[in-house]
């Protein structure tokens, strides 16, 4: 079956500027995390959702990031006023309910410049 | 604060070698361990979990992990490597998943 799937897998953006990373989970899961991943570090919590809530908030570094999941499927991580400091790649992982293995997106490398 | 720890930035070992990749935690409660890979320019790969049971615990690709609590330990292992075994190895603990920074495996044909 499809795996997580998240797009752009590149985004290329300069400071000052808003971006949108879009995460699609194995249908079904209904656990959804954000990580982010610096260079040469490994991944760091963000966000997490149970359905359509945050469940768990607590890793998002400040007010401008922020991120959705209307539907309870896809989610959205919106980034503000990006910074040169924000680029990493950011990874998304989904879960079936009560499992606790999370299943890993490809990623998305966010560059700004 | 939980934390997960990996001693080793790189690991090298010779094709047919056993190869070993360390792992410590330090989390609260009874831990949830996890072994990722990642291999370049891809996503986290599951390779295995403890929750509960047999310490010893079997993964995909032949790999293998023993949980040690008095160690606070949980190292992966590999009885005999591969060439394409070379790759970014992650320890990780818990829910959301602390992860360790990560052992590179570099295995020589």
């Amino acid at each position: 079956g499809a795996g997580v799937s998240q797009t752009p897998s590149n985004k290329v953006t300069e400071k000052g500027k808003y971006v949108e990373l879009r995460c699609d989970p194995i249908s079904g899961h209904t656990a959804l995390y954000w990580y982010r991943q610096s260079l040469g570090q490994g991944p760091e919590f963000l966000i997490y959702f149970q359905g359509t809530g945050a469940a768990d908030d607590s890793g998002l570094p400040n007010d401008r990031f922020f991120a959705v999941r209307p539907e309870g499927s896809v989610s959205t991580l919106k980034i503000q006023r990006t910074e040169r400091g924000d680029s990493a790649v950011y990874l998304c992982a989904s879960s079936s309910l009560g499992a606790d293995t999370q299943y890993f997106g490809p990623g998305t490398r966010l560059t700004v410049l | 604060a939980q934390s997960v720890a990996q001693p080793e930035d790189q690991v090298n070992v010779a094709e047919g070698n056993p190869l070993t990749v360390k792992c410590t935690y330090s989390v609260s409660g009874n831990p949830y361990l996890f072994w990722y890979v990642q291999y370049p320019n891809r996503g986290l790969q599951f390779l295995l979990k403890y929750i509960t049971g047999d310490n010893l615990v079997k993964g995909s690709y032949g790999f293998e992990a023993e949980f040690n609590k008095s160690q606070t330990s949980f190292h992966l292992k590999k009885p005999s490597a591969l060439v394409s075994d070379s790759a970014l190895y992650f320890c990780a603990a818990n829910t959301p998943l602390v992860f360790g920074k990560g052992t590179r495996l570099s295995v020589i044909a």
